[in-house]
């Protein structure tokens, strides 16, 4: 159980061009989910906490313009990252917390790289 | 402010032997703590935790122990396998507020 899906699992695109990567609880419900960036060498960085049915909460020097959550229903967020930039490229990591769970760990999707050329 | 700090970026170890992954942290608020996993190109799994009312929590090759004197957490994997080789990441949380703080990661390598 307990499992995280994302798509795609790798995409390429051109700068300039905007790109969507989408997280799924698939057997379990989520009302908040995470979105992570990884380097190279270094740790997972959070970008923002996704709720559900309501606006996603960025952390600090995330540009909440340029990463658009959204979170629909409690198995689907969204990351789209716009007008994309050659350093924007990373590797993208979602998680998310089962609501009916009284632990608190998160579960991790798989990850997407993406790399803007 | 790294509020959670995994200070050896690397560890080698025998096959067979104790890995002993260590992790400190600042925030004296964190009530919670996790070990994951990770392989190159996926995503963390969850290995173990530990509250803030406990010292220690085993589960299987794996025990994590917790100083809270010390801002300190240790994750013991006993014996070491091949295939425990991966990146240890421990991160921290406080109990009612939703993100979890991790730490830089160590990379184990269990030698044959």
């Amino acid at each position: 159980g307990a499992v995280v899906s994302q798509h795609p699992s790798w995409v390429i695109c051109k700068s300039g061009t905007s790109v969507k990567i989408e997280c799924r609880s698939l057997d379990f419900q989520a009302t908040t989910m995470f979105w992570y960036r990884q380097f190279p060498k270094q740790s997972l960085m959070l970008m923002a906490t996704s709720n559900e049915g309501s606006k996603a909460t960025y952390e600090q020097g995330v540009e909440k313009d340029k990463f658009l959550i959204n979170h629909a229903s409690l198995t689907l967020s969204t990351l789209t990252v716009t007008s994309a930039h050659p350093e924007d490229s990373s590797f993208y990591i979602c998680s998310a917390r089962d609501q009916g769970s009284l632990s608190y760990e998160q579960y991790f999707g798989p990850g997407t790289r993406l790399t803007v050329t | 402010d790294q509020q959670v700090k995994q200070n050896s970026p690397s560890l080698s170890v025998q096959e067979g032997r104790i890995s002993i992954l260590n992790c400190d942290y600042t925030n004296s608020m964190f009530d919670y703590f996790l070990w994951y996993k990770k392989y190159p190109a996926e995503g963390p799994t969850f290995l173990i935790s530990i509250s803030s009312i406990k010292d220690k929590n085993e589960d299987g090759r794996f025990t994590v122990f917790l100083n809270k004197s010390a801002k300190h957490l240790s994750l013991h994997i006993v014996p070491s396998q091949p295939g425990d080789s991966a990146v240890y990441f421990c991160a921290a949380g406080i109990q009612g507020a939703q993100k979890l703080v991790f730490g830089q990661g160590t990379r184990l390598t269990i030698n044959p």
